[in-house]
Parts: C-alpha cells; sequence; structure tokens
C-alpha cells in the first residue's frame, strides 16, 4: 500500500535552514507529481509546492519563493523541501501528499503522510 | 487564487441524522474539457492527515462508506453525510485543484 514518511523536521531559529523529506513506497514514485502542504491552527490547510513527476516543473505559494525549493530524487523514491530563511510564520506541520490519478484526470491528493513539525523560535 | 469558503464553521448533528457542509469557491472549478469539477472532500481526525472522501466534487474515494456523498457543480459544493455515525467526528476539509491548490477553511462535526 502507499506509505508517504516525512522526516526531517525540528526546532530552529529565525533565518536558518532545514531540509524535510518524504520517504515514499508502494508506488511508481517516478510517476506521480508529488506536493508539499502545511498545517497550523490558525490558518488551517496550505498548499507549499509542487513537483511535476520527473522534476521538470516546480510551483510554490507566495510566501515561500525564493526561501524553499522542492526537489525529489527518483533514484532514492524519496521528496525533499529545502526550506531556507525560516520565519516564525512557518511553523507549522508539513505535509507531503502524492497527486491522484484516474481515468487520465486528477483526482486531487489521494494519499498524505503523516506529517513533520517544523518549530521556527528563537 | 481561487478562495473556498465553507459553512458552517461548525455544526452538531445527531446520531443517525444527516450532516451537510457547504463549500463555495470564488470561480468557477468547472474543467470544460471533461466536464469535472476539481474538487475534493477531506476527513481529518485528530493527530491524522487528511483523507481523501470525494473528488471530481462526487466521486467516492474507494473504500470510503457510501453514507458519505457529494454534489455540486460551478462554484457550489456540498457533502453530506446521509447517517451519521460516531467514527465520523471530524474537521471536513473542502480543496480546489483547478488552479493552484487551496483549502477552505475547515467544518468541525460534532454529535449533539
Amino acid at each position: 500500500q502507499v506509505q508517504l514518511v516525512e522526516s526531517g523536521g525540528g526546532v530552529v531559529q529565525p533565518g536558518r535552514s532545514l531540509r524535510l523529506s518524504c520517504a515514499a513506497s508502494g508506488f511508481t514514485f517516478s510517476s506521480y507529481t508529488m506536493h508539499w502542504v502545511r498545517q497550523t491552527p490558525g490558518k488551517g490547510l496550505e498548499w507549499v509546492a509542487t513537483i511535476w513527476f520527473d522534476g521538470s516543473n516546480k510551483y510554490y505559494t507566495d510566501s515561500v519563493k525564493g526561501r524553499f525549493t522542492i526537489s525529489r530524487d527518483n533514484s532514492r523514491d524519496t521528496l525533499y523541501l529545502q526550506m531556507n530563511g525560516l520565519r516564525a510564520e512557518d511553523t507549522a506541520l508539513y505535509y507531503c501528499a502524492k497527486d491522484g490519478w484516474e481515468a487520465a484526470a486528477p483526482k486531487g491528493f489521494d494519499h498524505w503522510g503523516q506529517g513533520a513539525l517544523v518549530t521556527v523560535s528563537s | 487564487d481561487i478562495v473556498m469558503t465553507q459553512s458552517p464553521d461548525s455544526l452538531a448533528v445527531s446520531l443517525g441524522e444527516r450532516a451537510t457542509i457547504n463549500c463555495k469557491s470564488s470561480q468557477t472549478i468547472l474543467y470544460r474539457s471533461n466536464n469535472k469539477n476539481y474538487v475534493s472532500w477531506f476527513q481529518q481526525k485528530p493527530g491524522q492527515p487528511p483523507k481523501l472522501l470525494i473528488y471530481w466534487a462526487s466521486t467516492r474515494e474507494s473504500g470510503v462508506p457510501d453514507r458519505f456523498s457529494g454534489s455540486g457543480s460551478g462554484t457550489d459544493f456540498t457533502l453530506t453525510i446521509s447517517s451519521l455515525q460516531a467514527e465520523d467526528v471530524a474537521v471536513y476539509y473542502c480543496q480546489q485543484y483547478f488552479s493552484t491548490p487551496t483549502f477552505g477553511q475547515g467544518t468541525k462535526l460534532e454529535i449533539k
């Protein structure tokens, strides 16, 4: 079955960096677009970034552009989120999510990991 | 960005009764080339990630009980739980993936 396991979360000071990883299994990772989504009590669920199946296209929410980089290693079935210049408002639970497809149409985010907690605090 | 607005923010329903959650998008999310509305509904229980219930506004994900149904098109969408069970207590979110993905603010469903 599909499994997504995030790692790399932790407590970090403002301005510092952190890299999240998401290890995928149970599906052909290299065939699917992947996403990062974050969740905070105050702002709910917020899409952060998307990377196409082959890494050829990447998209970011405005608040992280220029600071975060999404990438993937299809040989390792792993998704990454490099977060630089972290701010207090980046504090959240970060989920990786798999894109679903059916009958040649997207069906949304069909599988999610358990999340990695990132706390930005001095 | 497309804004998704859910109503109500919270809802208390008796066991066995119907629960209805609404979601309105700030612009149409109907993809005309395949006539599909790119809207999903998720259920999130405490300490768990969101779980996909419904996609294309009305297609139930595999394994989801048939008491869950989705309806709507264009800009107005509804998630209905026909007969509320205790295990349905959760927060429910709508999401559009027609463009840059956005989520509704969530609806907390409780037992009355």
